[in-house]
């Protein structure tokens, strides 16, 4: 079965703080995607990379930068965290190209006051 | 960028079928339409997926028109453990990510 881990189930920091969310997959997938799930909103795409230091931009890019190094790991950076930063953030692969369906980890909670 | 919008919320009782449209009227070609279920503090997890007709799974149905502008879920005889968010997603990751929209989910409800 195929595990995507997320570094940290619950996350508080604070305003101006640069922020690492890490995200790590198990099953060779090419392509790993961030998203963040407000309520309301539903999932929004924020970056999404299909190969090891490739990256494509989302819905809502701004205020957050992504870095694949290697296959297994997608990290989400926020760069100078805001309190509308605040939200609950996936990470999920996949592999190959079409709508191949999504593995989700559980999510990171953020909280940045 | 196709559009989804999905009814908010849904309740059913214990042995019904349930069914729960998607529509994506701008929906592109190469768009895959897919289906995810989601408990509380849980990512949300693949159901099924379709391109054109019918789908059937050991789970859920997923049934497409032909013009593919909506596409309707369908679980036999629920029970409380269906009780979850339920997303639909339409997209094609093949030119970039910005392809893929989420709609903003249908709370199922199953009640005794």
């Amino acid at each position: 079965d195929v595990k995507v881990t997320q570094s940290s189930r619950y996350l508080v920091k604070r305003t101006g703080e640069k922020v690492f969310l890490e995200c790590v997959q198990d099953m060779d997938h090419e392509n790993m995607f961030w998203y963040r799930q407000d309520p309301g909103l539903g999932l929004r795409l924020i970056y999404f990379s299909y190969d090891v230091k490739m990256k494509e931009k989302g819905d809502i890019p701004e205020g957050y930068s992504v870095s694949r190094e290697k296959k297994e790991r997608f990290s989400l950076i926020l760069e100078s965290a805001s309190t509308n930063q605040t939200s609950m953030y996936l990470c999920a692969s996949s592999w190959g190209q079409g709508g191949q369906p999504q593995h989700f980890g559980d999510g990171t909670r953020l909280s940045i006051l | 960028l196709a559009k989804t919008t999905q009814p908010i919320s849904m309740d059913s009782y214990e042995g019904q079928e349930v069914n729960i449209t998607c529509s994506h009227n701008n929906i592109a070609t190469n768009d895959y339409i897919t289906w995810y279920q989601q408990f509380p503090s849980q990512g949300p997890r693949f159901i099924i997926q379709g391109y054109k007709t019918k789908v059937t799974n050991e789970v859920a149905s997923l049934f497409i028109p032909a013009d593919r502008k909506s596409s309707t879920l369908s679980l036999p005889r629920v029970s409380l453990s269906d009780t979850a968010v339920y997303y639909c997603l339409v997209g094609d990751i093949g030119g970039g990510g910005n392809k893929l929209t989420f709609g903003t989910g249908t709370q199922l409800k199953v009640e005794l």
